[in-house]
């Protein structure tokens, strides 16, 4: 089975503060994803990253940026955190050779609920 | 754009069916479909692929009509451990998975 996890179930932060989020995944993917999920908006995407060192932005990048160093790990760092950055945090993996309009199921971590105080 | 999910939610009896649609106003190559129960992640259910087809896993089925971009999950003789909130995820060439805001499912006894 694949293993995402989330490094923090909980989180409180404060406004101007510099937040670090960190996904590890164990399956060797290529893949790695950062949602931000908020009731009534469903899943929005982040960022993404289909190689170590490379990032793309998703639908809100703003106020976010991304770091993989290594295959295993993905970084999403919130740079002045601000209170409308308060939400459920999810990052996801999907498998080896998996195109980003994928045939392959994305595989979730257990989110992170982060509240900016 | 985000796809949009109807209805946003759904109060059944156990063995009662609830049909769950999800429409997009792009081309898809795939939907997917996930279900998330409180305070956890959401997991995977089913992958349907450009080619109109129709896909089954237990008494949870959907169906994928590219020419009207749509897909619909069917939730047959539900029971309790149905509940949670499913989302679908529409792919279209801009290489990402974009969800829908999500039906939140709810089945009493």
């Amino acid at each position: 089975d694949v293993k995402v996890t989330q490094s923090s179930r909980y989180l409180v932060k404060r406004t101007g503060e510099k937040v670090f989020l960190e996904c590890v995944q164990d399956m060797d993917h290529e893949n790695m994803f950062w949602y931000r999920q908020d009731p009534g908006l469903g899943l929005r995407l982040i960022y993404f990253s289909y190689d170590v060192k490379m990032k793309e932005k998703g639908d809100i990048p703003e106020g976010y940026s991304v770091s993989r160093e290594k295959k295993e790990r993905f970084s999403l760092i919130l740079e002045s955190a601000s209170t409308n950055q308060t939400s459920m945090y999810l990052c996801a993996t999907t498998g080896q050779g998996a195109t980003l309009y994928s045939n392959q199921p994305q595989h979730f971590g257990d989110g992170t609920r982060l509240s900016i105080l | 754009q985000q796809p949009v999910q109807s209805p946003q939610a759904v109060i059944l009896r156990e063995g009662e069916d609830a049909v769950i649609n999800c429409s997009s106003s792009k081309a898809l190559y795939s939907v997917h479909w996930y279900r998330q129960k409180h305070g956890e992640a959401p997991v995977f259910l089913m992958i349907l692929l450009k080619g109109g087809e129709q896909k089954g896993h237990d008494k949870i089925s959907a169906s994928f009509n590219e020419k009207k971009q749509q897909s619909s999950l069917y939730l047959t003789a539900s029971q309790l451990s149905y509940s949670g909130t499913y989302f679908c995820g529409t792919a279209s060439n801009t290489g990402k998975l974009i969800f829908g805001q999500g039906t939140t499912l709810q089945v009493k006894p």
